[in-house]
């Protein structure tokens, strides 16, 4: 039982590439998220998920792409990357709807992208 | 005024000592409150749930305050283990994380 995983752990980008990041996690969760973390910000949501085949924009989704065609797998692109999406970004899941008992989020062990 | 509030520290203090975070909220329909706990450059993890009466976990105590609206977390006993961020999470209809209170303990 790996948990939440992520792919890849590090990558540096020149303004205007684009990339994929790749989470993807083995406890049947339901829900997925997607979170960037800069300092002194806190965690905010870019973009979540409530089942496969849903997606539904967060707090700062702007410039941020995601799909979720299997249940297990939630993908965050970025298709053509500035600076200030220089963070580091944390995949979630959750196996019911934030407010019930079993709503802990499960982390993954983030991505570390800056952008040159 | 941001939505979820934490005093970012560092905390400084020696082992055993006893020590409280609080974090305040500003949306009153908030549900339910979390604490977690991030180390250096890892994924935030679940420390514990905040309830209305207050709940204790080994030597860590949360406290709920709606009409405040705020959430505390005393530990006590401080080990150099516990030298980590802390983060306050609020459930208002959507996660809100705190920046997170630094705590260094030292021997």
């Amino acid at each position: 039982n790996a948990g939440v995983t992520q792919t890849p752990k590090f990558r540096v980008l020149k303004t205007g590439q684009s990339m994929t990041l790749l989470c993807a996690q083995d406890m049947n969760h339901e829900y997925m998220y997607w979170y960037r973390q800069d300092p002194g910000m806190g965690l905010r949501l870019i973009h979540y998920s409530v089942g496969e085949g849903t997606t539904a924009k967060g707090e700062v989704p702007d410039g941020y792409n995601v799909s979720r065609l299997k249940k297990q797998n939630f993908l965050l692109g970025l298709e053509s990357a500035a600076p200030s999406q220089t963070s580091v970004y944390f995949c979630a899941s959750s196996y019911s709807k934030l407010g019930g008992p079993a709503d802990t989020q499960y982390f993954g062990p983030g991505t570390r992208l800056t952008v040159l | 005024r941001k939505e979820v509030e934490q005093d970012p520290g560092p905390f400084n203090v020696p082992e055993g000592a006893t020590v409280a975070f609080n974090c305040t909220y500003s949306n009153s329909a908030s549900q339910s409150f979390f604490w977690y706990r991030q180390d250096c450059r890892k994924e935030p993890k679940l420390l514990m749930s905040v309830y209305s009466s207050g709940n204790e976990d080994g030597r860590f105590t949360a406290q709920l305050n709606r009409a405040s609206q705020y959430i505390s977390l005393l530990i006590r006993d401080s080990k150099l283990s516990d030298s980590a961020t802390y983060l306050c999470v609020v459930n208002g209809g959507k996660l809100i994380f705190g920046q997170g209170t630094e705590l260094s303990v030292k021997p």
